[in-house]
């Protein structure tokens, strides 16, 4: 099992559809949680930290529930610049320091 | 702000040549990371830098060396690039849990 696992894609979506975005991870000592955004061949951009209240900003909504081990992430109304793949990542202690694990993306297409 | 510095943007090798792909950053981070990324896969780390003066191996880490230089530099070395070594490499770091900034990447073709 990979300890960072995203829906498989792509998405497929007519614009101004809502879409959800589920991430699992298996690390329980996980500290810190986030959604990134990367655009084809780019670097990878951070889109929203995931904090255990849920945190919201404009059309994006980012949910942590440890207890179930998973983060997610909803888009309203998209938008066709939405089109990008979104990738999830947990920090988790690792030695006397924490590494970072990506999931492996999921691809989001916004059609007209 | 600078951020993340990689150069260089682009590189042309021919099989056997090596070369070391250069990474700073200003941001006073302890961890720095290596990862690569080919056509439609996600990213693969090589190596990582917890703090200045140690490396560790990530999930694809043959043929390839690193340095931390100093707490701003990490470098990445190969020394015989081979075609299979053609992809995106990124470097990025990040501060204990705080989230990852990455470079904009190098482009690298191994003909």
């Amino acid at each position: 099992r990979k300890e960072v696992e995203q829906d498989p894609g792509p998405f497929n979506v007519p614009e101004g559809a809502t879409v959800a975005f589920n991430c699992t991870y298996s690390n329980s000592a996980s500290q810190s949680f986030f959604w990134y955004r990367q655009d084809c061949r780019k670097e990878p951009k951070l889109l929203m930290s995931v904090y255990s209240s849920g945190n919201e900003d404009g059309r994006f909504t980012a949910q942590l529930n440890r207890a179930s081990q998973y983060i997610s992430l909803l888009i309203r109304d998209s938008k066709l610049s939405d089109s990008a793949t979104y990738l999830c990542v947990v920090n988790h202690p690792a030695d006397s320091n924490y590494q970072l694990i990506w999931g492996a993306g999921t691809k989001l297409i916004i059609k007209p | 702000n600078a951020g993340v510095t990689q150069t260089p943007k682009f590189q042309v090798l021919k099989t056997g040549q090596s070369m070391t792909l250069q990474c700073a950053q200003d941001m006073n981070h302890n961890s720095m990371y290596w990862y690569r990324q080919d056509p439609g896969m996600g990213l693969r780390l090589i190596y990582y830098s917890a703090s200045e003066g140690t490396t560790d191996k990530g999930e694809v880490p043959n043929g390839y060396n690193v340095s931390r230089l100093n707490k701003r530099e990490f470098s990445l070395r190969l020394e015989s690039a081979a075609p299979s070594q053609t992809s995106v490499y990124f470097c990025a770091s990040n501060h204990f849990i705080t989230e990852a900034f990455f470079g904009q990447g190098t482009r690298l073709t191994v003909v």
